[in-house]
C-alpha cells in the first residue's frame, strides 16, 4: 500500500524554465514534508521541508507547495539549471521520524 | 569525513550464501535505519535503531537482522539470500528532533 506516489517517473525540461515534480498523499495524518534529490550511484540528499502547518516554503531557487485539502505537494524549480538533472523523492512522515517514499521523478534540465 | 558510509558500495553473491553490509555514521545521530530500494525504485524502511533498541521492524523476512555494536554502526546481515533480495540497500541516520535522514551512498546487491 503505497502511501506516498509520484505518478512521473520522469520530466524533461529547458534550462531557464520552470520545473514541476508532484507528489500525492493518501493518509491525512502525514504531518511534515520533504523533498531528496539523488545523483546515480549516491545516496538521496535532503533538499527542502515543508511542514503541514504550512503551505509554501522556499529556499533560493526551490519552492515546495503543500496542498493540504487536495493532498498534493509540489516542488518548483526555477530556473532549472542542467545540475538540476537528478531523481527526485518527496516524503511524508506520519509520527515519529519514520517517512514514507515515493517512486521518484528523474528530472533531465536540457541545455 | 563522510557522514554516513556504508560497505561495500557492490556486493554480488550467489544464492544461499550469507552476506553482510556495514554502515556508520560520524555525526552523532542517535537513530539509524536501512532502507531497500526495489526494482521499482521504491524506497522502503526495514529497521531503525535508537540507542540499541530496535523502535520499527517492518515485516521483512526474518532472514534479515540489524545488529548495532554502537551508536554509530547499524550492521545488516542476510542469511540464505534469494533472488528476490537483489536491490540496493540505503542506511541512514537522523537525530530527534531533526525533521529528516542523511543517507549513505548504497549498496547494490546481486543475488545471482
Amino acid at each position: 500500500d503505497q502511501q506516498v506516489k509520484q505518478n512521473s517517473p520522469s520530466l524533461s525540461v529547458q534550462e531557464g524554465r520552470i520545473s514541476i515534480l508532484n507528489c500525492d498523499y493518501t493518509n491525512s495524518m502525514f504531518d511534515y514534508f520533504l523533498w531528496y534529490k539523488k545523483y546515480p550511484a549516491e545516496g538521496p540528499t535532503f533538499l527542502i521541508s515543508i511542514s503541514s502547518i504550512k503551505d509554501k516554503n522556499e529556499d533560493g531557487r526551490f519552492t515546495v507547495f503543500l496542498n493540504k485539502s487536495a493532498k498534493h505537494l509540489s516542488l518548483h524549480i526555477v530556473p532549472s539549471q542542467p545540475g538540476d538533472s537528478a531523481v527526485y523523492f518527496c516524503a511524508a512522515r506520519k509520527y515519529g521520524n519514520q517517512f514514507y517514499f515515493g517512486t521518484g521523478t528523474s528530472l533531465t534540465v536540457i541545455p | 569525513d563522510t557522514a554516513v558510509s556504508q560497505t561495500p558500495k557492490y556486493l554480488v553473491t550467489q544464492m544461499g550464501n550469507d552476506k553482510s553490509i556495514k554502515c556508520e555514521q560520524n555525526l552523532g545521530h542517535d537513530t539509524m535505519y536501512w532502507y531497500k530500494q526495489d526494482s521499482k525504485k521504491f524506497l522502503k524502511i526495514m529497521f531503525s535503531y535508537n540507542n540499541k533498541e530496535l523502535i520499527i521492524n517492518e515485516t521483512v523476512p526474518n532472514r534479515f537482522s540489524p545488529k548495532s555494536p554502537d551508536k554509530a554502526h547499524l550492521n545488516l546481515h542476510i542469511n540464505s539470500l534469494e533472488l528476490g533480495d537483489s536491490a540496493v540497500y540505503f542506511c541512514a541516520s537522523s537525530q530527534e528532533g531533526f525533521r529528516g535522514y542523511t543517507f549513505g551512498s548504497g549498496t547494490r546487491l546481486t543475488v545471482v
